[in-house]
C-alpha cells in the first residue's frame, strides 16, 4: 500500500463546476501538504502549500487538511478548461531537505 | 528565464547503453533533486543533493549515479540501461530553509528500446 493514495481519475466536469480532489495518507508524521498541477508533457508546478490542519484559499483554489482523518482536499471553484491537467498531492515531514512523497495524481478534464 | 532546465528533453536509446541527463537551476537554491515519473504518473524521489553533498538516496540501483559539480548543477548518469528505466525524469530544486518548496524542471523523457 502506498503512503499517499489518490484516485487517478479521469474526473470530467463541465466548465464552471466546483471540483473536489482528494488524497488520503497513512503516515501521521506528515506536517506539510502541497498540491501540484502538471500539464501534459510538463513539469509539476506548485499550486498550494499548507502546514498542519486547516484551510487555505488562493483565488479559485482552496486547500483543506484534516490531519485527524489523514485526508487532504483541493477545491477548484468556477473550473475552466485551462484547469485541465493532472493534480498531484504531495506531503513531507519537515521543510528542510524535503523528501516529498507524492500521490499518483488525478487527471482532471474540464469541458467548455 | 528558465528557472530549472534539463537537457535533453527526449532521449531514445538501446538497452545496455550509458546515458546522461543534465540539470541546471538559476534560482540560487542549495538543494537539488532527481525524480522518476513512471507511465502511471507516479512521481518518486531518487536522489537529493545539498551543496554538492548527497543527502537522500532512495534505494535506486547503483547503475544510476548522480553528480553535482556545483550547487547549480545536478547531472544523472545511467549505466547499462534497461527497459524498466523508460520514464520521465524530473530535476527539481529548493532552498534549504523556510517554507518554500520544490521547483521542477520540464522533464526528460527516456525511452529504452
Amino acid at each position: 500500500q502506498k503512503e499517499v493514495e489518490q484516485d487517478p481519475g479521469p474526473l470530467s466536469v463541465p466548465e464552471g463546476a466546483i471540483v473536489s480532489l482528494n488524497c488520503t495518507y497513512s503516515n501521521s508524521a506528515f506536517q506539510y501538504f502541497m498540491w501540484y498541477r502538471q500539464y501534459s508533457r510538463k513539469g509539476p508546478e506548485l499550486l498550494m502549500y499548507t502546514y498542519s490542519s486547516g484551510n487555505k484559499e488562493d483565488g479559485r483554489f482552496t486547500a483543506q487538511v484534516d490531519k485527524s482523518s489523514k485526508y487532504i482536499s483541493l477545491f477548484i471553484r468556477d473550473s475552466q478548461p485551462s484547469d485541465s491537467a493532472t493534480y498531484l498531492c504531495a506531503m513531507t515531514k519537515s521543510p528542510g531537505f524535503q523528501k516529498l512523497v507524492f500521490g499518483t495524481g488525478t487527471r482532471l478534464l474540464v469541458s467548455p | 528565464d528558465t528557472a530549472v532546465s534539463q537537457t535533453p528533453k527526449y532521449l531514445v536509446t538501446q538497452m545496455g547503453n550509458d546515458k546522461s541527463i543534465k540539470c541546471e537551476q538559476n534560482l540560487g537554491h542549495d538543494t537539488m533533486y532527481w525524480y522518476k515519473q513512471d507511465s502511471k504518473k507516479f512521481l518518486k524521489i531518487m536522489f537529493s543533493y545539498n551543496n554538492k553533498e548527497l543527502i537522500i538516496n532512495e534505494t535506486v540501483p547503483n547503475r544510476f549515479s548522480p553528480k553535482s559539480p556545483d550547487k547549480a548543477h545536478l547531472n544523472l548518469h545511467i549505466n547499462s540501461l534497461e527497459l524498466g528505466d523508460s520514464a520521465v525524469y524530473f530535476c527539481a530544486s529548493s532552498p534549504v530553509t523556510g517554507i518554500d518548496t520544490q521547483y521542477f524542471g520540464p522533464g526528460t523523457r527516456l525511452t529504452v528500446l
